[in-house]
């Protein structure tokens, strides 16, 4: 199985909405990121966690949480969102000593309203 | 701050000619190279990994690596429709970057039937 899977697919929000993005892999990868990706940009990097652990937070806004509950889910916690925080949000795995080789879900496209 | 430059394209060739994307790169420490395609509408995947100087061949794709010149570079031979897709480089630099990866801006290939 080389599959990354994300729930939901789109999610409509308003700013005083609480809502979660989750992700799930069984591949054994014990590093999990979080990447947020606007229209004709690359992917930017918000969080990683190795074994579950946070490692990296790009100076992301407290509105965005991340939780690990184990090796194989992540999830992202969304509250108090604003429009530009409308993206397509996309989860990836990898082997912790190949960082460069990461699969990614399919993604959630997010718009906050 | 380390960086991976690409040429944004877009770039047009015609079915069945060599595509020839590149991508430098600002640190001479980088450890290893990787090559994405996203599809529109659709997440990253991995086509390539290079990890020392040379070539690495895998079908129709090729990957160069000169880290004298700093520069990498994917050749898609023999293009298809089927390649039109944004072409992500994106390099490891670990040490105090660990768990990053730097990915260039895209070219955008379309390849003409």
């Amino acid at each position: 199985d080389t599959e990354v899977t994300q729930t939901p697919k789109h999610l409509v929000m308003g700013m005083t909405n609480k809502k979660s993005l989750k992700c799930e892999q069984h591949m054994g990868h014990r590093a999990m990121y979080w990447y947020k990706q606007k229209a004709k940009k690359p992917p930017e990097l918000m969080f990683v966690y190795s074994y579950e652990k946070l490692s990296i937070n790009e100076s992301v806004p407290s509105r965005f949480s991340p939780e690990c509950p184990n090796s194989s889910l992540l999830n992202l916690h969304l509250h108090a969102l604003q429009p530009e925080d409308s993206a397509l949000y996309l989860c990836a795995s990898s082997q912790e000593h190949r960082v460069g080789e990461q699969y990614f879900g399919p993604g959630t496209r997010l718009t906050v309203t | 701050q380390k960086e991976v430059e690409q040429n944004s394209g877009p770039l047009s060739v015609p079915e069945g000619a060599i595509a020839s994307l590149n991508c430098t790169y600002s640190d001479r420490v980088s450890q290893s190279f990787f090559w994405y395609r996203q599809y529109s509408g659709k997440s990253p995947e991995l086509i390539m990994s290079i990890y020392s100087n040379g070539d690495k061949e895998d079908g129709r794709f090729t990957a160069q690596l000169n880290k004298a010149s700093q520069y990498v570079s994917l050749l898609i031979r023999d293009s298809q429709p089927s390649d039109s897709a944004t072409y992500l480089c994106a390099a490891y630099f670990g040490g105090g970057s660990n768990y990053k990866l730097t990915f260039g801006k895209g070219t955008l290939l379309t390849v003409n039937p």
